[in-house]
């Protein structure tokens, strides 16, 4: 499959150790954020979001940070395994009808077993 | 259940050709959403339609166009291809036109030589 992204950052982890993935955000009238998780060949899947009135949310392994100070938002994975490998988008949506995403530029996480 | 479904999955042109890439929404979604992502880069946002109208448009010249079907399929074409126009388009679905929640198809990859 091709390559999504070839010259983005790259985190590279061991099998079991937890990840950071960490995302600046552009607009502060965003009232929505998602980290999605894009494979070789395929789109973007939804892992998470969180609501611009919380700074926390837990899913399953998957945990993410919202700074509104700061305009900063991460992504942590605990015990990452090598079904985690691939390239991570964070995105937001301002408060209009359309709720269109915009996408920052994306890490390439890497799980080496 | 299905997910979003896109054709063709590869396609080849050549500048000044023009295109139409398809997509099938996830039943019961109305909404439908077009994303360009070229190598290397986050997607961006071209257009959302709702009930067959355009809702949301990104920065995109004219010579992107859209339209939706009464069974909610889309249509995206682009005319005078340019070499730059070279990317993964992505189409997304949600529920309704103010859902959070998208949904991707695999994408359709286009190559403009």
């Amino acid at each position: 499959g091709e390559s999504v992204g070839l010259h983005l950052p790259t985190l590279s982890v061991q099998e079991g150790d937890n990840s950071i993935i960490n995302c600046a955000y552009s607009n502060s009238a965003s009232d929505y954020f998602i980290w999605y998780k894009q494979e070789s060949g395929k789109g973007p899947q939804f892992i998470i979001d969180i609501r611009s009135n919380m700074d926390k949310r837990q899913g399953q392994r998957v945990t993410v940070l919202l700074n509104k100070t700061v305009k900063h938002l991460s992504l942590q994975i605990a015990a990452t395994q090598p079904g985690d490998s691939a390239v991570y988008f964070c995105a937001e949506i301002m408060d209009t009808g359309r709720r269109a995403l915009t996408f920052g530029s994306g890490t390439r996480l890497q799980v080496q077993p | 259940d299905a997910g979003v479904t896109q054709s063709p999955t590869h396609l080849i042109k050549t500048r000044g050709q023009q295109v139409t890439l398809r997509c099938s929404p996830i039943s019961g979604h109305k909404s439908v959403s077009w994303y360009q992502q070229v190598l290397g880069q986050g997607p961006q946002f071209i257009f959302q339609y709702y009930e067959k109208e355009e809702r949301g448009r990104g920065n995109f010249p004219d010579r992107f166009s859209a339209r939706q079907f009464p069974n909610y399929s889309s249509e995206l074409n682009v005319n005078a291809l340019l070499l730059g126009d070279s990317a993964l388009y992505l189409c997304a679905s949600s529920s309704v036109v103010n859902n959070n929640e998208q949904f991707f198809g695999p994408g359709t990859r286009l190559t403009v030589l």
